[in-house]
């Protein structure tokens, strides 16, 4: 069946280093891939998304890109702040079971 | 706009008792989903209804039923509550138009602790 398979955590950076958070997806069909958002106490968020092969999401500094050749969505961002510290789930979304996909989440705090 | 909202947010139930949590939702959205939120294992689907009138299995259906009262409501039933089931549980929604893309809507979520 359809599953999303997502690096591992917890990650923890200081301020303003690089991140990648790893995603790799089953190529069932064409799926939207997304990236979920979830601060602490809260309820998931959209952070970005892309459509088909070779789109790249984009919000608030962080980006994505829908490689079909390595079935993977990689999220990254090039100097995270403090208030990145939440935890990110990547997702796949197929169209014919209308049905979201989540990987495991990866626990990201980041440090002064 | 209110968007997803699910009630309680906290409950605490001790084994074997029942309970039913609400979701609602103003976006006159179609499909309506439950989630489960387990530390280590992201969210598993537990039902869902693509339209009114229609509900389906997800991944982990064992243990609840689920009602679509109307387009707006859809209702998660524990009838005999388990510890297993101490979970976080989030109600979603998405518009499930032709040529959607799967933008899932989420309520704040509501923690079940079954003692």
């Amino acid at each position: 069946g359809d599953s999303v398979t997502q690096m591992e955590g917890p990650v923890t950076l200081s301020e303003e280093a690089c991140l990648t958070i790893n995603c790799t997806y089953t190529a069932t069909g064409y799926p939207s891939l997304f990236w979920y958002v979830q601060y602490p106490g809260e309820g998931l968020q959209l952070l970005l998304k892309a459509t088909k092969a070779d789109d790249k999401g984009s919000n608030k500094g962080f980006e994505a890109t829908y490689r079909k050749e390595t079935t993977s969505f990689h999220l990254e961002k090039g100097s995270v702040q403090v208030s990145d510290s939440a935890v990110y789930f990547c997702a796949r979304f197929s169209g014919s079971a209308r049905q979201l996909t989540f990987g495991s989440g990866t626990q990201l705090t980041v440090l002064p | 706009n209110a968007g997803v909202t699910q009630t309680p947010k906290f409950q605490v139930l001790k084994t074997g008792q029942s309970m039913t949590l609400q979701c609602a939702q103003d976006m006159n959205h179609n499909s309506m989903y439950w989630y489960r939120q387990d530390p280590g294992m992201g969210l598993r689907l537990i039902y869902y209804s693509a339209s009114e009138g229609t509900t389906d299995k997800g991944e982990v259906p064992n243990g609840y039923n689920v009602s679509r009262l109307n387009k707006r409501e859809f209702s998660l039933r524990l009838e005999s509550a388990a510890p297993s089931q101490t979970s976080v549980y989030f109600c979603a929604s998405i518009r499930s138009l032709a040529g959607d893309t799967g933008e899932l809507f989420f309520g704040e979520g509501s923690r079940l602790t079954v003692l």
